[in-house]
C-alpha cells in the first residue's frame, strides 16, 4: 500500500530557503512509469503545481517557480526534496507530494498524494 | 501555460439529484496521435489531500463510484454525480496534463 509522507518545517522566515522531503513507502521510487511531484495550496485557494522528478532525475519546473525551486530525488532512500528559495508571505501554503504517473516521456496525472505539509512564511 | 476555467464556482443540490461541473481549457487538450484527453478530475474534502477520481477525460480511477462519470473532448469537459450522496460534498478540480500540469480554480458541491 503507497504512502507519501512529507516532512519538514512549519515555519520559515521570509527570503529564507525551504526544504521539504516527501519519503515514499510501500514502493519504490525507483519506478519507470513514474514520476514525483511537488503541488501546493495556499490556505482557501486552489492546487499549483510546482515540480516533478522522476527517479532518473528528469525534472521538469513551473516556469513561474522556476528560478527559486529545485527538486531532486534520493532513490536508494526513496525520497525526493523540495527547496524553494526566498519564500515570502504568498509562499504560505500546504505542500503536498505526490505520485504522477508517466508514459514514455510526459508525466500525466497524480494518483497518490500525501496528507500534506502546512507552511508558514513569517517573520 | 494551459489555463483551465470551471464553473460555476459553487453549486448546491438536492440529494440524489445530478450534479455536473464544467472544466474548459484555453486550448484543445486532445493528443491527435493517441486521441486521448490530457485532463483529470480530483475530489478535495475539507483537511484532506485531493483524490483522483477520473483521468484521460473519462476512465474512472479503482474505487470510485459509478455515479462519478467525466465526458468531453478538445477544450470542454464535464464530470457528472448522477445522484448526490452527503459525502460527496467537497470542492472538485480539473487538470490538464497536455503541458506542464494546471488545474482549474475549483467547484464547491454542497447539499440544498
Amino acid at each position: 500500500h503507497l504512502q507519501l509522507q512529507e516532512s519538514g518545517p512549519g515555519l520559515v522566515k521570509p527570503s529564507e530557503t525551504l526544504s521539504l522531503t516527501c519519503t515514499v513507502s510501500g514502493d519504490s521510487i525507483r519506478t519507470i512509469n513514474y514520476y514525483w511531484a511537488w503541488i501546493r495550496q495556499p490556505p482557501g485557494k486552489g492546487l499549483e503545481w510546482i515540480a516533478s522528478v522522476n527517479y532518473r532525475g528528469r525534472t521538469y519546473y513551473n516556469m513561474s517557480l522556476q528560478s527559486r525551486v529545485t527538486i531532486s530525488v534520493a532513490a536508494s532512500e526513496d525520497e525526493f526534496s523540495l527547496t524553494l528559495s526566498s519564500v515570502t508571505a504568498a509562499d504560505t501554503a500546504v505542500y503536498y507530494c505526490a505520485r504522477q504517473t508517466a508514459r514514455a516521456v510526459a508525466a500525466h496525472y497524480f494518483d497518490f498524494w500525501g496528507q500534506g505539509n502546512m507552511v508558514t512564511v513569517s517573520s | 501555460d494551459i489555463v483551465m476555467t470551471q464553473s460555476p464556482d459553487s453549486l448546491a443540490v438536492s440529494l440524489g439529484e445530478r450534479a455536473t461541473i464544467n472544466c474548459k481549457s484555453s486550448q484543445s487538450i486532445l493528443y491527435s496521435p493517441d486521441n486521448e484527453n490530457y485532463l483529470a478530475w480530483y475530489q478535495q474534502k475539507p483537511g484532506q489531500p485531493p483524490k483522483l477520481l477520473i483521468y484521460w477525460a473519462s476512465t474512472r480511477e479503482s474505487g470510485v463510484p459509478d455515479r462519478f462519470s467525466g465526458r468531453g473532448s478538445g477544450t470542454d469537459f464535464t464530470l457528472t454525480i448522477s445522484s448526490l450522496q452527503a459525502e460527496d460534498v467537497a470542492v472538485y478540480y480539473c487538470q490538464q496534463y497536455y503541458t506542464t500540469p494546471t488545474f482549474g480554480q475549483g467547484t464547491t458541491v454542497e447539499i440544498k
